[in-house]
């Protein structure tokens, strides 16, 4: 596609419940990034996939939260049991790598909501 | 690990004065320096960039300068419009080696606000 494609746009849901959000990165771009942005926060970096490489998890907040993506595409990023302060905007963002890593272009994000 | 630190916001002008949002990094490898912009309503996207010391970025009248010495990477603008009115992330992706290589890691956000 010409950009970055994130799905749904809006997702509200039960606490309790597991939640699936789904990034359809630029076509050809390698790095992928998941983001998380709090109502009027700045934004916090969850993972990272970078090519075939293993992925930087390290911004994952809980054990509730994975990623998963297949090869060079599509990437899911899973919440079990949400809880409130999961409420926020999960941007996904993806970059062409190579000698120089390039901007990273942004999706619209989802907006969950956790009632 | 790599960091980005923005000034505190919110910031407050008036149209056509002078802006400036600084930004200074920690970064392990030889990074690159972005200006992301986020406008109400919009989704981020790319204002600037530079990709080496001495580099300097430049996009709709606003500049910064990639400073190794200082480890800066100030936003600037000689005259703001209402248009302006956004919030402001300064960001680096880490040319090392390793799996930090590529990874982009956000300062914390300045909201600007450009009053008529």
């Amino acid at each position: 596609g010409a950009g970055v494609s994130q799905s749904p746009s809006n997702k509200v849901t039960e606490k309790g419940k597991d939640v699936e959000l789904r990034c359809d990165p630029i076509s050809g771009h390698t790095a992928l990034y998941w983001y998380r942005q709090r109502l009027g926060q700045g934004l916090e970096f969850l993972i990272y996939f970078q090519g075939n490489s293993a992925p930087d998890k390290s911004g994952l907040p809980s054990d509730r939260f994975s990623a998963e993506r297949t090869g060079e595409s599509v990437s899911t990023l899973t919440i079990q049991r949400t809880q409130q302060e999961d409420s926020a905007v999960y941007l996904c963002a993806s970059s062409l790598q190579g000698g120089v890593p390039t901007e990273a272009f942004f999706g619209q994000g989802t907006r969950l909501t956790v009632v | 690990g790599d960091s980005v630190t923005q000034m505190e916001g919110p910031v407050t002008l008036s149209e056509e004065a002078f802006l400036t949002i600084n930004c200074t990094y920690t970064a392990t490898g030889y990074p690159s320096l972005f200006w992301y912009v986020q406008y109400p309503g919009e989704g981020l996207q790319l204002l600037l960039k530079a990709t080496k010391a001495d580099d300097k970025g430049s996009n709709k009248g606003f500049e910064a300068t990639y400073r190794k010495e200082t480890t800066s990477f100030h936003l600037e603008k000689g005259s703001v419009q209402v248009s302006d009115s956004a919030v402001y992330f300064c960001a680096l992706t880490d040319k090392g080696g390793g799996t930090s290589y590529g990874k982009l890691t956000f300062g914390q956000g300045t909201i600007l606000t450009v009053h008529p």
